[in-house]
């Protein structure tokens, strides 16, 4: 039983444009949300994180929205760089521990 | 500092034979996890150590058993390894086991069971 979900396994964007990650979760037990980023070879590295008391996180070029109703979590990133071409993972926890994460979005950015 | 490393980087196995992934930290953190990584499935817990002395199952603990050798060290053990734990290891820590804390991934370690 996947809990998190990401239904995009890839995505391309050309350099500049906007990149819109997105993904779904099933357990409304959830309260707290984060995007990592995954280079080939490399282990994950943390990106931006969003507490379940928010809808909207923002860092510099990246931004998290959270829609808890629709039990949605979104990752923007704007403006697309080539060097953000990578797998992204949504992660959950409930508790603030343990996490629970999606099965990865390949973002390619083209220049 | 190096992080987390993970020896080794690759490593195939025959059904049976046994193995044991290593995974050291030098940030001084609390807390360490071993995940795996497979096809359409995310990464996935296996057992963590929220501090030195102490393990716990995570949500795939069966055919694997871990050492907290100490603050620095997290071992995971495959007694008899099998096909369906050919995946991708990654071993993390953090400075505690609440998740707000970043967890700090190593490289990961390939392995193969035939």
């Amino acid at each position: 039983d996947q809990q998190v979900k990401q239904n995009s396994p890839s995505l391309s964007v050309q350099e500049g444009r906007i990149s819109i990650l997105n993904c779904d979760y099933t357990n409304s037990m959830f309260d707290y949300f984060l995007w990592y980023k995954k280079y080939p070879a490399e282990g994950p590295t943390f990106l931006i994180s969003i507490s379940s008391i928010k809808d909207k996180n923002e860092d510099g070029r990246f931004t998290v929205f959270l829609n808890k109703s629709a039990k949605h979590l979104s990752l923007h990133i704007v403006p697309s760089q080539p060097g953000d071409s990578a797998v992204y993972f949504c992660a959950a926890s409930k508790g603030f521990q343990k996490l629970v994460f999606g099965t990865g979005t390949r973002l390619l950015v083209s220049p | 500092n190096a992080g987390v490393t993970q020896t080794p980087k690759f490593q195939v196995l025959k059904t049976g034979q046994s193995m044991t992934l290593q995974c050291a930290q030098d940030m001084n953190h609390n807390s360490m996890y071993w995940y795996r990584q497979d096809p359409g499935m995310g990464l996935r817990l296996i057992y963590y150590s929220a501090s030195e002395g102490t393990t716990d199952k995570g949500e795939v603990p069966n055919g694997y058993n871990v050492s907290r050798l100490n603050k620095r060290e997290f071992s995971l053990r495959l007694e008899s390894a099998a096909p369906s734990q050919t995946s991708v290891y990654f071993c993390a820590s953090s400075e505690m086991v609440v998740i707000t804390y970043e967890q700090y991934f190593g490289p990961g370690t390939r392995l193969t069971v035939t």
